[in-house]
C-alpha cells in the first residue's frame, strides 16, 4: 500500500526563520514520484516540484531546497529565510501510477 | 501557462438538490481528476478520466458521477446532494503520460444546508 505520512500539523515561524517540513512516503514500487504542492489562502493548489525515485539529487530554488533521502523514505522540504507570504498549507505527495497520493498537509503561519 | 478552471469558487445548496461542479482545462491535457478536500484528510480522489468519455473511479466515489463529452470539459455531478458533501471540492488535469505533473483550479467550495 502506499501512504504519505506529513506528521506535522501546524507550524509557526517569525519572518526570517528557516524551517523544514517533513514528508515520509511508503510504497513497495521502485519507480515512483515525489510531488510539493503549495495551498495559499485562496484555495488553488500551486506545484512546486516532481522529483523522481532514481534520482536523489537535492535541488534548490531560490530560498526553497528538497532533500530527497530514499534510505529513509523522506523527501523533506526547507523554506530558508521564511516570508509572511510562504504562509500556507503545503502538501506532499506521491504518485505510482496515475494517481496521486496525498498527506494530510501542514499548514505554515510565518509571522512578522 | 497552465490554465485550470472551475466555474464556481463559492456555492451553497439545499440537501437533495443536484448539483454540476465544472471544471475546464486550456492545456490539451488527457487526464483530468475530480477531488475533495477535507480538514485532517487531505485530498481524497473521487473519480477521474483518461480520455474523452472515459471515466475511472477513485477512492470515494459514492454519491457522485462524471462526465467527460469534451477533452477539456470534466463534469462532476452530485445526484441527490448531502451535508457530508460539504468540502472543498479541487479539479486537475496532467498529460497523458504516468505519473506526470497533475495542475489544479482554484477549488470549489460547496456547502450543503
Amino acid at each position: 500500500a502506499q501512504k504519505v505520512t506529513q506528521a506535522q500539523t501546524e507550524i509557526s515561524v517569525v519572518e526570517k526563520e528557516d524551517v523544514t517540513l517533513d514528508c515520509v512516503y511508503e510504497t513497495r514500487d521502485t519507480t515512483y514520484y515525489l510531488f510539493w504542492y503549495k495551498q495559499p489562502p485562496s484555495g488553488e493548489l500551486v506545484f512546486l516540484i516532481r522529483r523522481n525515485s532514481f534520482d536523489e539529487q537535492n535541488e534548490i530554488s531560490g530560498r526553497y531546497s528538497w532533500n530527497f533521502q530514499k534510505s529513509t523514505s523522506s523527501f523533506n522540504f526547507t523554506i530558508t529565510a521564511s516570508q509572511v507570504v510562504d504562509s500556507a498549507v503545503y502538501f506532499c505527495a506521491l504518485s505510482v501510477t496515475d494517481k496521486l497520493i496525498f498527506g494530510t498537509g501542514t499548514r505554515l503561519q510565518v509571522f512578522p | 501557462d497552465v490554465k485550470v478552471t472551475q466555474s464556481s469558487r463559492y456555492l451553497v445548496k439545499r440537501t437533495g438538490e443536484k448539483v454540476f461542479l465544472e471544471c475546464v482545462q486550456d492545456m490539451d491535457h488527457e487526464n483530468m481528476f475530480w477531488y475533495r478536500q477535507d480538514p485532517g484528510l487531505g485530498l481524497r480522489l473521487i473519480y477521474f478520466s483518461y480520455d474523452v468519455k472515459m471515466k475511472e473511479k477513485g477512492d470515494i466515489p459514492e454519491g457522485y458521477s462524471v462526465s467527460r463529452e469534451k477533452k477539456e470539459r470534466f463534469s462532476l455531478i452530485l445526484e441527490s446532494a448531502s451535508t457530508n458533501q460539504t468540502s472543498m471540492y479541487l479539479c486537475a488535469s496532467s498529460l497523458g503520460e504516468v505519473r506526470e505533473t497533475q495542475y489544479f483550479g482554484p477549488g470549489t467550495r460547496l456547502l450543503v444546508l
